[in-house]
């Protein structure tokens, strides 16, 4: 069964520390991963996805099949990162699974 | 980027009563939209697929009976609780479909009382 665990709640990093936000995966297929952000009191919404390798905000994400991981990275944390995170995984007729979240809290 | 609005934002009702929720795309059409919901200290869960113009599809352990999904037309799905339990309080997300990628509405908020 498919299935994204995001091991970490909630996640504090003082301003200019590095982030790594973990994040694995369980699927047979070929997968799709993406790490959605929720910033307070706003909608959730899509940060970057693994198939455009691009870098949003700072932040990248490389999808290792062997570890079965797509963690979240950024070199120097700013406080407008504070937010909730979440890591998904596309399969089948486009539906998505989320993890459970995690909340990224960035310390003056 | 596309928007997707969610209405109402906030709804409180008396248990055995039902509520609806609309999901709306603006300026773009939306084929396949999605609904989802969230319980405290969990991920989000997907409850059903909507496709304009057939039935929703739903997922494994959702009562379609419950939770009817009504996708009428192109830019709006609609999300029907009914005879609402103080169990169905959580907060309902949708979703659209477009050029590949998911946008979310802002959720609504449901309190049975």
């Amino acid at each position: 069964a498919q299935r994204v665990t995001q091991p970490e709640k909630l996640l504090s990093v003082f301003k200019g520390a590095p982030v790594e936000l973990k994040c694995n995966y369980s699927y047979s297929g070929s997968p799709e991963l993406f790490w959605y952000v929720q910033y307070s009191r706003q909608r959730l919404q899509l940060l970057l996805r693994h198939i455009s390798r691009e870098s949003i905000k700072g932040f990248t994400a490389d999808l290792n099949k062997g570890e079965t991981s797509f963690h979240l990275k950024k070199p120097f944390a700013q406080e407008e990162d504070s937010a909730m995170y979440y890591c998904a995984l596309r399969w089948g007729d486009d539906k998505i699974i989320f993890g459970k979240g995690t909340r990224l809290h960035i310390l003056p | 980027g596309a928007v997707v609005s969610q209405h109402p934002s906030r709804v409180i009702c008396k248990s055995g009563t039902s509520v609806k929720i609309e999901c709306r795309s603006l300026d773009f059409q939306a084929t396949t939209m999605f609904w989802y919901r969230q319980f405290p200290k969990k991920s989000l869960m997907l409850m059903a697929t909507s496709n304009e113009g057939s039935k929703a599809t739903y997922e494994q352990g959702v009562e379609k009976d419950k939770f009817l999904i009504n996708h009428a037309s192109l830019t709006l799905s609609t999300l029907t609780v009914t005879s609402a339990h103080p169990e169905d309080s959580s907060f309902y997300i949708c979703s659209a479909m477009i050029n590949n990628e998911q946008f979310f509405g802002p959720g609504t908020r449901l309190t049975v009382l």
